[in-house]
């Protein structure tokens, strides 16, 4: 069974432009959850969703947004880019005792 | 709310040692508690999870941890540290809210193997 696979794995941004951010579940989770995690804040929820619909947000600005396609597949995006956005950025898909399973990450620069 | 408390960011043994990893937790329901571990520019890998039953879990690559609700603890341990053992290690308890959940981390322990 194929894993948790995020793309792109590393990118490059300038301050002001946004970032658009994928993830495909394992086959038959529905439900996908985004983290951020940087060295000072650690692992931070960004939000949930299951069947297309957010069932959970974290403390995070309204320039961080996410969606969910009806293959499950989820993408997020940050506009505005700032320089404190530049972090790693964890997608998982959660089993049946509510573990998540954690793609590679996303890491994000901002310049 | 949940918490998680990991105590000691950084953990120094030898290869061959016990590994002891300290974690604590506040829930007000009964917690679904995990453990990862994250090798360099990687994603979170789950070594074990509490849910019900058992109070002592075993993981992979030899790991195990014990739940005590008296002590609000979910320390992880192993009896013989390897060199692949580096890297660093999450403490996680879920937070439900209405149907949804997350994972709430612990700042994380970063575990260093001596030779």
């Amino acid at each position: 069974k194929a894993g948790v696979t995020q793309t792109p794995r590393y990118l490059i941004k300038t301050r002001g432009q946004q970032v658009t951010l994928s993830c495909s579940p394992i086959s038959g989770h529905r439900s996908v959850s985004w983290y951020q995690q940087t060295p000072g804040q650690g692992l931070q929820f960004l939000f949930e969703y299951f069947s297309e619909t957010q069932r959970n947000k974290g403390n995070f600005p309204g320039r961080f947004s996410g969606r969910q396609f009806s293959n499950s597949r989820s993408e997020m995006n940050v506009s505005t880019l700032e320089l404190g956005d530049s972090a790693l950025y964890l997608c998982a898909s959660r089993g049946s005792s509510g573990e998540l399973f954690f793609g590679e990450g996303s890491r994000l620069t901002v310049l | 709310a949940q918490s998680v408390t990991q105590l000691g960011s950084h953990v120094s043994v030898s290869e061959g040692a016990l590994v002891l990893l300290r974690c604590n937790y506040s829930s007000s329901v009964p917690p679904y508690l995990f453990w990862y571990v994250q090798y360099p520019n990687q994603g979170l890998q789950l070594l074990l999870k509490y849910t019900t039953g058992a109070t002592l879990v075993k993981g992979i690559n030899g790991f195990e941890a014990e739940f005590k609700k008296s002590e609000t603890s979910f320390h992880l341990t192993k009896p013989s540290a390897h060199m692949s053992d580096a890297a660093e290690y999450f403490c996680a308890v879920s937070d439900r809210v209405q149907g949804a959940q997350k994972l709430v981390f612990g700042q994380g322990t970063r575990l260093t193997i001596n030779p």
